[in-house]
């Protein structure tokens, strides 16, 4: 089975610019939850989605939303950017049946630098 | 509000030791309990996961235990090898939530 995969997988901004992120899960899964780590912060959860629902959301301004299609595949989207939202930004899949008991598997990230 | 530490930040060791990483929680309203390794500039493998009911997992020459009652997890390395060089992550997942909250990580150098 193929594993999460992420693109892009490296992404420069400027200050003020919006981007969007794409996620797609394991096949099968339908829970996807999005990371942010920085090496201050380390890793901060931003959101989740299952069955194109936003099920559960971090501490993060309205800047930064997402969406999943009914395959499944998220997109996160951040507006506005700004310095400090340069940072590794991680997705992860489960199946989503049993919500918090499940392994969650990681894709390998994109990397995001504003300028 | 959950908080997760992991002690030391770093450690060093020569190749061939057993070592232990700390993982340490505030709220024992946990679901479960996962291990990940970081490599530099990469995603999270997972290693192990604990549910809130077991004790403890192995897989190869890792064996993490959990005691929700005092809040602390320990991941036991057998045998150290150079690969296993990497950042090691807790994350607990707590009730009603499908959201992991992350400890700072241990930063492992494994030296031939």
């Amino acid at each position: 089975k193929a594993g999460v995969t992420q693109t892009p997988r490296y992404l420069i901004k400027t200050r003020g610019q919006q981007v969007t992120l794409s996620c797609s899960p394991i096949s099968g899964h339908r829970s996807v939850s999005w990371y942010q780590q920085t090496p201050g912060q380390g890793l901060q959860f931003l959101f989740e989605y299952f069955s194109e629902t936003q099920r559960n959301k971090g501490n993060f301004p309205g800047r930064f939303s997402g969406r999943q299609f009914s395959n499944s595949r998220s997109e996160m989207n951040v507006s506005t950017l700004e310095l400090g939202d340069s940072a590794l930004y991680l997705c992860a899949s489960s199946l989503g049946r049993r919500q918090g008991q499940e392994t969650q598997y990681f894709g390998p990230g994109t990397r995001l630098l504003v300028l | 509000k959950q908080e997760v530490t992991q002690i030391p930040a770093a450690l060093s060791v020569p190749e061939g030791e057993n070592l232990v990483l700390n993982c340490s929680f505030t709220d024992s309203a946990i679901y479960n309990l996962q291990w990940f390794r970081q490599d530099p500039g990469k995603g999270l493998t997972s290693l192990l996961l604990i549910q809130s009911s077991q004790r403890e997992q192995t897989s190869g020459r890792l064996n993490a235990s959990l005691d929700k009652s005092s809040g602390r997890s320990t991941l036991y390395i057998a045998a150290s090898q150079p690969g296993d060089s990497a950042t090691y992550l807790c994350a607990v997942v707590i009730q009603g939530a499908q959201k992991l909250v992350f400890g700072q990580g241990t930063r492992l150098t494994i030296n031939p």
